[in-house]
């Protein structure tokens, strides 16, 4: 069957710290991939977006790799801050149909 | 632009009493979905719309239905409720692209906690 696998235990890193987070998929070929922080109470919001003839993305702190041949993405935080910490959830698109498999969140907890 | 918002924030239902949960987006977005989110799940797609008139099931659709009379609006109506239906339901939405395709972020609305007895 069709899975997309996050590290369900709680990521606790330092203040200044990298964080990285991973998104494994199987019996996909997705279009692209999707990065979303979730907030306690609230709706996710969108991050990053990366195709499959991308290798990597770029945002500020934020930067997403993404391995076809591996079928996985990692999602990575630089300088983490405590204002970091939230779940995170990687989403595939199969067949640029906007219809999203997601996964069920990393939480990332960034101490002082 | 007020985005995507929901209507109700919380609502308890009893076992087999109807309701609709209210989505609406001002952005002008012909893509529009309902996910469900329950711990250790991620969110499961329900239904979704490419526009105005045009709706389909997404992985999760039994006991909901939805409608999609105006690009604005896009209600998720539970006909009779039970307490599997117990989660937290989004809206979300994004700008379609021509042929329904969609390769564009999704924006969400804020939730709306639902508790069936």
């Amino acid at each position: 069957s069709q899975k997309i696998e996050q590290n369900s235990e709680a990521l606790n890193i330092q203040e200044g710290k990298t964080a990285t987070l991973t998104c494994n998929y199987t019996n996909y070929s997705p279009a692209y991939l999707q990065w979303y922080r979730q907030d306690p109470g609230r709706g996710p919001v969108f991050l990053l977006l990366i195709r499959e003839n991308e290798k990597e993305k770029r945002k500020e702190r934020l930067k997403v790799t993404f391995d076809t041949t591996l079928k996985q993405s990692l999602f990575h935080i630089t300088a983490s801050q405590p204002a970091d910490s939230a779940t995170y959830l990687c989403a595939l698109d199969l067949s640029n149909t906007g219809k999203l498999i997601f996964g069920q969140g990393t939480t990332l907890q960034v101490k002082p | 632009n007020a985005g995507v918002t929901q209507t109700p924030k919380f609502q308890v239902l009893k076992t087999g009493q109807s309701m609709t949960l209210q989505c609406a987006q001002d952005m002008n977005h012909e893509y529009m979905s309902w996910y469900r989110q329950d711990p250790g799940m991620g969110l499961r797609l329900i239904h979704y719309s490419v526009g105005a008139g045009i709706t389909d099931q997404g992985e999760v659709p039994n006991g909901y239905n939805v409608s999609r009379s105006t690009t604005e609006d896009f209600p998720l109506r539970l006909l009779s409720a039970a307490p599997s239906q117990t989660s937290v339901y989004f809206c979300a939405s994004s700008q379609g692209l021509a042929g329904g395709k969609v390769t564009d972020t999704q924006y969400f609305g804020p939730g709306t906690r639902l508790t069936v007895l």
